[in-house]
């Protein structure tokens, strides 16, 4: 079972900054079957990156997803108020198991 | 537009069941698998199951494993998830989502609004 331990815990940025989000999974993900979801309160989370790298449909460009292997992160560049929020990265690749990291909060400093 | 509703939360007491369903629509339902999701109040989201667009094949977390089944009607576009012998540490929201590209081995793109189980006495 893949254990994906996302760091920092929270992060303390002001708009217009960049937040760099890191995912590192205890074993290889295959295929780059990494996925990186946005969650506000009292809401469903919402798909931001798939594949490690790829944008889902209608996420602004400033969100970036990079990495392989073990080490993988979300980049959102120029940070717009309606960015704070939690994210979380998720390995969906194989075994049957669908893991989620614990979760970054993206505070406004 | 693409979406998918649950129904079917409550608060039920230790031990009790509960079944939750989850309504699909503006897609071709029948061509998608669909996980479970839950979280926990101030938690984490925690992977719950999965089932196969034809609903041959279920997968389920270890910690739900044997207490809860994942069925669906693909003729009725909605998803069930039969919840047995609850315990307090199912307490949670929970979600549908749907798999991106129809397969187990995907993102999940559109996910439900989710319902809320209190499993208490």
């Amino acid at each position: 079972e893949i254990v994906l331990t996302q760091s920092p815990g929270t992060l303390s940025l002001s708009p217009g900054e960049r937040a760099t989000l890191s995912c590192r999974a205890s074993q290889i993900v295959t295929r780059d079957s990494l996925a990186w979801y946005q969650q506000k309160p009292g809401q469903a989370p919402r798909l931001l990156i798939y594949g490690a790298s790829s944008r889902a449909t209608g996420i602004p460009d400033r969100f970036s997803g990079s990495g392989s292997g073990t080490d993988f992160t979300l980049t959102i560049n120029r940070l717009e108020p309606e960015d704070f929020a939690v994210y979380y990265c998720q390995q969906y690749g194989s075994s049957a198991m669908f893991a989620f990291g614990q979760g970054t909060k993206l505070e406004i400093k | 537009q693409v979406q998918l509703v649950e129904s079917g939360g409550g608060v039920v007491q230790p031990g009790r069941s509960l079944r939750l369903s989850c309504a699909a629509s503006e897609f071709t339902f029948s061509t998608y698998a669909i996980h479970w999701v839950r979280q926990a109040p101030g938690k984490g989201l925690e992977w719950v199951a999965v089932i196969s667009y034809d609903g041959d094949k279920q997968y389920y977390a270890d910690s739900v494993k044997g207490r809860f089944t994942s069925s669906r009607d693909n003729s009725k576009n909605t998803l069930y998830l039969q919840l047995n012998n609850l315990r307090a540490e199912d307490t949670a929201v929970y979600y549908c989502a749907k798999s991106m590209r129809g397969n187990y081995w995907d993102a999940f793109d559109i996910w439900g609004q989710g319902t809320m189980v209190t499993v208490s006495s």
